[in-house]
């Protein structure tokens, strides 16, 4: 595998259900996120972690829970979501400038996620 | 508020011509600027990496950076319809962080 990796790629699931969203990379990073793209908005950044720790957390509700294990896994967590949530979920790393980074982030292809 | 501005669009071009593609930022800290296609349905791709003032160019793309005006752009060279996408512009100017702008769609006919 190489670069950004996500599982699922399609996932419907109802208002009451409780599932996961993984992304592995496999480039060597220190730093992984996650945003939400509705159709016809801009990317929305939900969440940050920096060598493992969280460090933003852009006012999401609680009902996305993110986890990340180690620095090449990450994972958001969805229970009771919204039919609003419905929307394409994308994963990206990048190094950072502690580790000789330049910011530059790669995507995922991402989960399209329908909430019914 | 840290803001990004493009252009929606469409910007509508005839293949072979030059496509030119416009971004303005608010912060006057950022330092590092990104442009990413996304095609639809896909998730967006980086293209260019531009740091410093002036023109960087790599094959038919050339970034331009003009950190006192505040804007940088993106320009194609002999466009093709496979370039007809969506090109996000991207700042970074805080930790961990880039603040990206809604994009601009090109259609290049053939």
């Amino acid at each position: 595998e190489t670069g950004v990796t996500q599982t699922p790629r399609h996932l419907v699931m109802g208002m009451t259900n409780k599932k996961s969203l993984k992304c592995e990379q496999h480039l060597g990073h220190n730093a992984m996120y996650w945003y939400k793209q509705s159709a016809k908005k801009p990317l929305e950044l939900m969440f940050v972690y920096s060598l493992e720790e969280r460090v933003e957390n852009n006012s999401v509700p609680s009902r996305f829970s993110p986890e990340c294990p180690n620095s090449s896994h990450l994972f958001l967590h969805l229970h009771t979501l919204q039919p609003e949530d419905s929307a394409l979920y994308l994963c990206a790393s990048s190094q950072e400038i502690g580790g000789g980074g330049d910011y530059e982030q790669y995507f995922g292809p991402g989960t399209r996620l329908t909430v019914t | 508020q840290k803001e990004v501005e493009q252009n929606s669009g469409p910007l509508s071009v005839p293949e072979g011509a030059i496509a030119s593609l416009n971004c303005t930022y608010s912060d006057r800290v950022s330092q590092s600027f990104f442009w990413y296609r996304q095609y639809s349905g896909k998730s967006p791709e980086l293209i260019m990496s531009i740091y410093s003032n002036g023109d960087k160019e790599d094959g038919r793309f050339t970034a331009q950076l003009n950190k006192a005006s505040q804007y940088v752009s993106l320009l194609i060279r002999d466009s093709q319809p496979s370039d007809s996408a969506t090109y996000l512009c991207a700042v970074h100017s805080g930790y961990s962080t880039l603040t990206f702008g809604k994009g601009t769609m090109l259609l290049v006919s053939p």
